[in-house]
């Protein structure tokens, strides 16, 4: 099977920088995302990386190492409604998506 | 547009009965997926389908079936609920395997 890991919580000051790691060991690899979920609500996609490097938009940043089976997610000048649950999915070689069991994020004012 | 519906919303269902989860997208994509999402475990994958006609067995399978009779439609059923099923079960789509996944929101199901 696959295998994601990410740190079950994070927090951080409203205006400061979080960083949320994830590595994976999966059969194959074709792209890894971050999604967005809010508490009740349904996944939402932030970014997607396929080659290594740093993809950047906005206040988000993703970060890949495909030889480390290493990604980040940046998040910059936290805001309240930053407070939400990040989801590191890994698109195997049959392309299918294996998540991670998410990072939750609270902002404190 | 209305992107993926889901119904209902919730559901709480006794223990041997059968029930169907609705699932429609009106963005004409070709793949759906259906995940369900337990506290700790993440997303996990119960069928999947790349196109109208075909379906596939995920990471999870076992008590679920899946049909595609058309593009937009994507029902998942449970023949006999047992309580290891509560959960809440996203449907996804993308326009191919290749392509994001973009999700529902969700039913969040109790079997007692």
């Amino acid at each position: 099977g696959q295998n994601i890991d990410q740190p079950t919580e994070m927090t951080a000051t409203e205006g400061a920088i979080v960083q949320i790691n994830c590595t994976y060991q999966t059969s194959g690899f074709n792209g890894l995302f971050w999604y967005q979920q809010h508490a009740g609500e349904a996944p939402t996609f932030l970014s997607y990386n396929v080659l290594d490097g740093l993809e950047e938009k906005g206040r988000f940043s993703s970060f890949l190492s495909r030889s480390k089976g290493y990604s980040y997610l940046l998040l910059k000048e936290l805001q309240m409604k930053d407070s939400a649950s990040y989801l590191c999915a890994v698109r195997d070689g049959d392309y299918k998506l294996s998540f991670g069991a998410g990072t939750t994020v609270t902002v404190r004012a | 547009t209305a992107g993926i519906t889901q119904a209902p919303t919730s559901q709480i269902l006794a223990a041997g009965r059968s029930m169907t989860l609705r699932c429609t997208q009106d963005m004409r994509h070709n793949a759906m997926y259906w995940y369900r999402q337990d506290l700790g475990l993440g997303l996990r994958l119960i069928h999947y389908s790349n196109t109208a006609g075909t379906t596939g067995k995920g990471e999870v399978p076992d008590g679920y079936s899946v049909s595609r009779a058309n593009t937009d439609d994507f029902p998942l059923t449970l023949a006999s609920a047992v309580p290891s099923q509560t959960s809440v079960y996203f449907c996804a789509s993308s326009d191919s395997t290749s392509d994001t996944q973009y999700f529902g929101p969700g039913t969040r199901l109790t079997v007692l």
